[in-house]
């Protein structure tokens, strides 16, 4: 599995757009990108996942450039309710078995 | 939409005590994940079951730790003898064999040793 490497923690003010790139230099061709939130004594919360290009759904945008090395988490105008921390895997997930996590970045949102 | 739940949510023992939580996955769900928690670290994988076959466990989970999955729903997580080093978030996720594949978590279960 690759390794990611990610901000360890990230300051925003409210109704900001928040970029989270995340570096996978050694991605392998069946591994996706995924994305969790977890917010304090809560388990994680599935965001969103990609293989290549932009990937958007209803909270979050990814992209991943052609190499696909690192990828963006984009939140759009974040509000206090964003502050958790975020992490990023890569895996071949569609295949089932374990998820390895970092330590994630923790996205402080100040009003 | 029931998602995953775990029982209890919180649990204080004293160390040397067993300690068991259980975690009722979504219910068409297939695979069921546990992993374990402290505190500023991300979650680390213990062991998975497909259905009632554990198929995959961790180093992490020593002999004091075991996982059942009778009936290929529910699964309950045992620790015996717990230590302080067991304080924790036991987190169980499921997911659903040939879909996507997504891990979806319950709220966890945290435990504390004292």
């Amino acid at each position: 599995l690759a390794k990611t490497t990610q901000p360890i923690s990230m300051d925003s003010y409210e109704g900001q757009e928040v970029n989270i790139t995340c570096s996978h230099n050694n991605i392998a061709t069946n591994d996706y990108i995924t994305w969790y939130q977890q917010f304090p004594s809560q388990g994680p919360r599935f965001i969103i996942q990609g293989y290549k290009t932009k990937v958007t759904n209803e909270v979050a945008s990814l992209f991943i450039p052609a190499d696909r090395k690192s990828s963006t988490l984009s939140l759009p105008r974040v509000s206090l309710s964003d502050t958790a921390v975020y992490y990023c895997l890569v895996g071949d997930y569609n295949q089932g078995g374990k998820l390895i996590f970092g330590q994630g970045t923790e996205l402080s949102v100040k009003p | 939409d029931t998602g995953v739940s775990q029982d209890p949510r919180h649990k204080i023992t004293k160390r040397g005590q067993n300690v068991t939580f259980r975690c009722d996955p979504i219910s068409e769900h297939n695979r069921l994940y546990w992993y374990r928690q402290t505190l500023g670290q991300g979650p680390e994988f213990l062991t998975y079951f497909q259905n009632e076959a554990q198929l995959e466990k961790s180093r992490l989970l020593s002999d004091r730790f075991s996982a059942e999955r009778p009936k290929g729903s529910f699964s309950t997580l045992e620790i015996q003898r717990t230590e302080q080093g067991d304080s924790a978030m036991y987190l169980c996720a499921s997911s659903l064999v040939g879909g996507k594949e997504t891990q979806y978590f319950g709220p966890g279960t945290r435990l504390l040793v004292l």
